[in-house]
């Protein structure tokens, strides 16, 4: 079991440019989640998928930001014309079925993404 | 709306000695709470939850935690740490209502181990 894959793990972007961060979840994980942290504001969620489909994305920015999970096997994070605000690590994780228990979640390592 | 505070931002212990770590939340409805372990440059380790039953919980690597809904909290304790318990702890909750599993995590606090 190699847990939660997240590529890159540091991404350097110009301003104004676009950043996608990968995610690959745990084989048999229905619930995927991304969050973010930087030193300011801390751990923040961003968004929640359950069997692929988007179910809370109260936490994602209203504009610049987009994630999708085309399969059952990988989820994305884009971020349309990065700002220097971006700037965090941005870590996905994944659980069992939330309905039938409380798993806990598994993170992975993170992305560090700098915007210049 | 759910939050969580952590209000110790470091933490200095010796090696061997023992460490509790303060979380205190205010939510509610009835909630699951969960402590994770951030080394530097990693991601969240799970230690340890508590949604029912029992108030005292153990964890990985001799860890427990014990919640007490009179005093909305779930403190973080170690009998004994070790060198490698140098890290960033987070205390989260999430609500067990609703559809959204997202985690509410508190500020973290910083535990470095001295010998």
């Amino acid at each position: 079991n190699a847990g939660v894959i997240q590529t890159p793990r540091h991404k350097v972007t110009g301003k104004g440019q676009e950043a996608t961060l990968w995610c690959e979840p745990i084989s048999g994980h229905s619930a995927v989640f991304w969050y973010r942290q930087t030193i300011v504001q801390g751990l923040e969620f961003l968004t929640y998928f359950r069997n692929q489909a988007p179910i809370d994305d109260s936490g994602m920015p209203k504009e610049r930001f987009s994630a999708q999970m085309p399969n059952q096997s990988h989820s994305t994070l884009k971020i349309q014309s990065t700002q220097p605000q971006d700037s965090a690590v941005y870590l996905c994780a994944s659980s069992l079925d939330l309905q039938n228990n409380y798993a806990e979640q598994f993170f992975g390592p993170g992305t560090r993404l700098t915007v210049l | 709306t759910q939050t969580v505070s952590q209000s110790d931002a470091h933490v200095t212990v010796f090696e061997g000695d023992s460490v509790e770590l303060r979380c205190n939340y205010s939510y509610g409805g009835s909630i699951y709470l969960s402590w994770y372990i951030q080394h530097h440059g990693r991601g969240l380790q799970f230690l340890l939850k508590y949604y029912s039953g029992n108030p005292v919980v153990q964890g990985v690597n001799g860890f427990e935690a014990e919640f007490s809904k009179s005093d909305s909290s779930f403190h973080l304790r170690k009998a004994s740490v070790h060198w490698s318990d140098s890290a960033v702890y987070f205390c989260a909750v999430r609500s067990t209502g609703g559809l959204s599993g997202k985690l509410t995590f508190g500020e973290g606090t910083q535990v470095t181990v001295i010998s």
